[in-house]
């Protein structure tokens, strides 16, 4: 069985600081790497996609790809209280059409 | 506006009724997929539709079923067989690229109560 594992928090970070939020991944032909940010009662929205090894960087969000690890990350810079959400994280592997999604990290941000 | 509309926002199901849930998109994406999730957990496959007229069951098929006569209607129906069908309900599409760069985008989801 093909998993995400990502750590169900809640991770409380102070306005201003890092939020950083980490998955593991069993698959090791995985090939595409998503994160989501989905509020209370809502859906999920698409923040990041990453598919190369290394960090890649989108305004306050890089998220982080090491493959040879089974680890992707999304640090959030600056974190903000409008950043507190619940993050997905999700992975698809080549040549298939589904998408396994992790649980979810709650993230809190204190004002 | 481009997007993934998806109806009712709330339903609510008396114990042996099948209901429907409906998803539209005008993006043009060929794959369409309905989840399920539950508080706490991660997003659950029910069915997936890569093209029009064919569909494949996901994880937690049993239960429900699907119809993809059009491309961008993708309904589930909630049978009387699913005994707890109590969730929030995500329809998502895509390009329908087999492989990497397939980005999946979410409806605003169909919370489903049992009475």
């Amino acid at each position: 069985q093909k998993e995400v594992e990502q750590n169900s928090g809640p991770l409380s970070v102070p306005e201003g600081a890092i939020a950083s939020l980490n998955c593991t991944y069993s698959d090791r032909v995985s090939q595409s790497f998503f994160w989501y940010r989905q509020y209370s009662g809502k859906s999920p929205e698409l923040i990041m996609s990453i598919y190369s090894n290394g960090d890649k960087e989108d305004g306050r969000f890089t998220a982080q790809l090491n493959k040879a690890s089974q680890y992707v990350s999304l640090l959030i810079r600056d974190s903000q209280p409008s950043d507190s959400a619940t993050y997905l994280c999700a992975v698809k592997s080549t040549g298939g059409f589904k998408t396994i999604f992790g649980a979810g990290t709650r993230l809190f941000v204190k004002a | 506006d481009g997007g993934i509309t998806q109806s009712p926002k709330y339903l609510f199901r008396k114990e042996g009724q099948n209901v429907t849930l409906s998803c539209e998109q005008n993006l043009n994406h060929d794959a369409m997929y309905w989840y399920r999730q539950d508080p706490g957990q991660g997003l659950r496959l029910i069915y997936y539709s890569q093209i029009v007229n064919d569909f494949q069951k996901g994880d937690i098929a049993e239960g429900y079923s699907v119809s993809r006569e059009k491309k961008e209607s993708f309904p589930l129906t909630v049978t009387s067989a699913q005994k707890n069908p109590t969730a929030f309900y995500l329809c998502a599409s895509s390009i329908g690229v087999a492989g990497a760069a397939d980005t999946q985008y979410f409806g605003p989801g169909t919370r489903l109560t049992v009475l």
